[in-house]
């Protein structure tokens, strides 16, 4: 069974910096992309980032290219998302999500809430 | 970036009703459409990938339909735990993004 199971949320002051990690098992890690999804209380999902299997190509969404940085660690099978510069707009829960059928988010953890706020 | 606009916001019906959603795409995403499910207090579900193929699991009330810019989630009749809120999102190009979500709600 697939289990993600992110941590490391909390809450800063803006400007401050954080890294989440996602924890996978379950799964042959290194065969999957993964992703950060977040959602703003009351909106819908909005995607963040994406890694690739291999960690060689990321990909980010305008709103946080330049402040957030993915990667992964193949010996600890876990996804790692660092963010900088925090502001407001970024509190929301962050999700872990497994990547499959091309970019569609198969699995998901349960999230970890950030708030910025001053 | 690809728009996705998801209509109604919300949609009031009763169990056994048949729930129809619909999402319009800014541009073209070809097939590359996908819905999600979303409980409260819940992380999204993945329904449907591809406009019309279902996931792992996923009951066959529920379907997928469409092509291009217009795509339909159909829920043949709605049982007590398919009241939720519904996205698409499209995989069509960089960023990925979802629509605004449709709830369906019991009347």
């Amino acid at each position: 069974e697939v289990h993600l199971l992110e941590s490391g949320g909390g809450l800063l002051q803006p400007g401050g910096s954080l890294r989440l990690s996602c924890a996978a098992s379950g799964f042959t890690f290194n065969t999957y992309a993964m992703s950060w999804v977040r959602q703003a209380p009351g909106k819908g999902p909005e995607w963040v980032s994406r890694v690739s299997e291999t960690g060689d190509t990321t990909h980010y969404a305008d709103s946080v290219k330049g402040r957030f940085t993915i990667s992964r660690d193949k010996s600890k099978n876990t996804v790692y998302l660092q963010m900088n510069s925090l502001r407001v707009e970024d509190t929301a829960i962050y999700y872990c999500a497994k990547i499959e059928a091309g970019n569609y988010f198969v699995d998901w953890g349960q999230g970890t809430l950030v708030t910025v706020s001053s | 970036e690809i728009v996705l606009t998801q209509s109604p916001a919300t949609l009031s019906l009763s169990p056994g009703e048949r729930a129809t959603l619909s999402c319009r795409a800014s541009q073209s995403v070809a097939i590359y459409l996908a819905w999600y499910q979303q409980k409260p207090g819940q992380a999204p579900r993945l329904l449907i990938y591809d406009t019309s193929k279902r996931a792992t699991g996923i009951p066959a009330r529920f379907s997928g339909s469409g092509s291009g810019t217009d795509f339909t989630l159909t829920i043949s009749s709605l049982e007590p735990a398919d009241f939720a809120v519904y996205y698409c999102q499209q995989r069509m190009n960089w960023p990925l993004t979802f629509g605004g979500g449709t709830k369906v709600e019991i009347k």
